[in-house]
């Protein structure tokens, strides 16, 4: 089966410029999630979605990223204005079907602000 | 916070088991432990989960102790492929199976 993709794999913006990462998830995969993560650090949840609802969102900065997930499939992460922290790699995973309690994760985007 | 504690590195001979190590002192009676990996420039990957009894499959061995405190991951015959962040992980299965990653054990195999 295909995995998720996600893109861009690469993304160079100045600070306070906005940015856009897509996701496509495994087919049937009814769960996505959105993770950040830092050099040398651990991912970290930024935003769970069960279909196209919010399961949770505790950890995503609201006054800057976004998060949407249309038709419970393919999902955007926003930033809007950026700063110089939030480089780090954004990854999407996902879960779902006979495999429910395993997530499966894409390449990620690399983000660097300057 | 993560809910697990790992050390931050070690070293293993190609050919050699790898043993890795995880302390989960607060693990709740409902949460599972996880493992994955992630290797450089790619997302985490999949390893073997648990609750209490060990398990087995064509990666690798989880050994859980009884009082399921700490656990084990064993890599068999590791490889120079297998080095990589290894990330222990405890999550409930009920209500959102949410992952709270710590900093992992960066394994480097060596030739």
């Amino acid at each position: 089966e295909a995995g998720v993709a996600q893109s861009p794999r690469y993304k160079i913006i100045e600070k306070r410029q906005s940015v856009a990462f897509w996701c496509n998830p495994i087919s049937g995969h009814a769960t996505l999630y959105w993770y950040q993560q830092i050099l040398g650090q651990g991912p970290k949840l930024l935003i769970q979605f069960q279909n196209n609802g919010v399961v949770d969102d505790s950890q995503l900065p609201k006054d800057r990223f976004s998060a949407e997930r249309l038709k419970g499939v393919d999902s955007t992460l926003k930033i809007q204005p950026a700063k110089l922290e939030d480089s780090a790699v954004y990854l999407c995973a996902s879960s779902g079907g006979p495999s429910y309690n395993e997530q499966f994760f894409g390449p990620g985007t690399r983000l660097t602000v300057l | 916070d993560a809910k697990t504690t790992q050390p931050p590195s070690m070293d293993c001979a190609e050919g050699r088991a790898a043993n890795l190590p995880c302390n989960h002192s607060t693990i709740s009676g409902n949460e599972y432990v996880y493992w994955y990996r992630q290797i450089h420039s790619q997302g985490p990957q999949y390893i073997i989960h648990g609750l209490k009894n060990n398990e087995t499959n064509e990666m690798a061995s989880l050994i859980i102790t009884e009082d399921r405190k700490s656990s084990t991951l064993i890599l068999p015959h590791a490889t120079l492929r297998d080095t990589a962040v290894y990330y222990c992980i405890v999550s409930s299965q009920a209500g959102t199976y949410k992952y709270i990653f710590g900093t992992g054990t960066r394994l480097k195999v060596l030739a």
